[in-house]
């Protein structure tokens, strides 16, 4: 499989669950992203990684833990979340820097 | 990273020329242009990227003054499929991979 996946592509959750989105990309990138995209909103970015280290944390709740094992592998883990938390969540990768992003299809998830 | 200002929406119809222009008076110096494309429920998709005079690509061409402090979006010859929402984005000169993504214009071709 090419390109950025992510799974899965939909989710519902209670407020009171654990779940986890995973991503992973098949480009030899060196960067990894999580976006956020509510109804109608431009996308938000909540992490980034480089290299597996976290570079950018876009003053995200603690309720959303991203990790890295790997620079082809990105787990977005949830737990307590709210119905505000519903949007899209996206992943993307690049090489790095203004590099061009691929973004994957996307998670749509909502809370209950 | 610079804020970029453009039209909330444009309609067109078929076969025309698109352009869309982008605002971004506070672009720093080592600051990129770049363009991405996004349909419903699917990620943004990138088009184009130039940091100045006219850069071309098989979908779009992008057109950017001497001041850098504007830049325009040409999609020659629009088809249906190109009804999507046009996202400006200036920014990486400090090479974080930030990206700050702002309303886009929604674009709708008619037949």
């Amino acid at each position: 499989e090419t390109g950025v996946t992510q799974t899965p592509r939909h989710l519902v959750m209670g407020m009171t669950n654990k779940k986890s989105l995973k991503c992973e990309q098949h480009l030899g990138h060196n960067a990894m992203y999580w976006y956020k995209q509510s109804a109608k909103k431009p996308l938000e970015l909540m992490f980034v990684y480089n290299f597996k280290e976290q570079t950018e944390n876009n003053s995200v709740p603690s309720r959303f833990s991203p990790e890295c094992p790997n620079s082809s592998h990105l787990f977005l883990h949830l737990h307590t979340l709210q119905p505000e938390d519903s949007a899209l969540y996206l992943c993307a990768s690049s090489q790095g820097g203004a590099d061009e992003q691929f973004f994957g299809p996307g998670t749509r998830l909502t809370v209950l | 990273l610079a804020k970029t200002t453009q039209p909330i929406s444009m309609d067109s119809y078929e076969g025309q020329e698109v352009n869309i222009t982008c605002s971004h008076n506070n672009i720093a110096t080592n600051d990129y242009i770049t363009w991405y494309q996004q349909f419903p429920s699917q990620g943004p998709r990138f088009i184009i990227q130039g940091y100045k005079t006219k850069v071309t690509n098989e979908v779009a061409s992008l057109f950017i003054p001497a001041d850098r402090k504007s830049s325009t979006l040409s999609l020659p010859r629009v088809s249906l499929s190109d009804t999507a929402v046009y996202y400006c984005l200036v920014g990486d000169g400090g090479n974080t991979g930030k990206l700050i993504f702002g309303q886009g214009t929604t674009l709708q071709v008619k037949p």
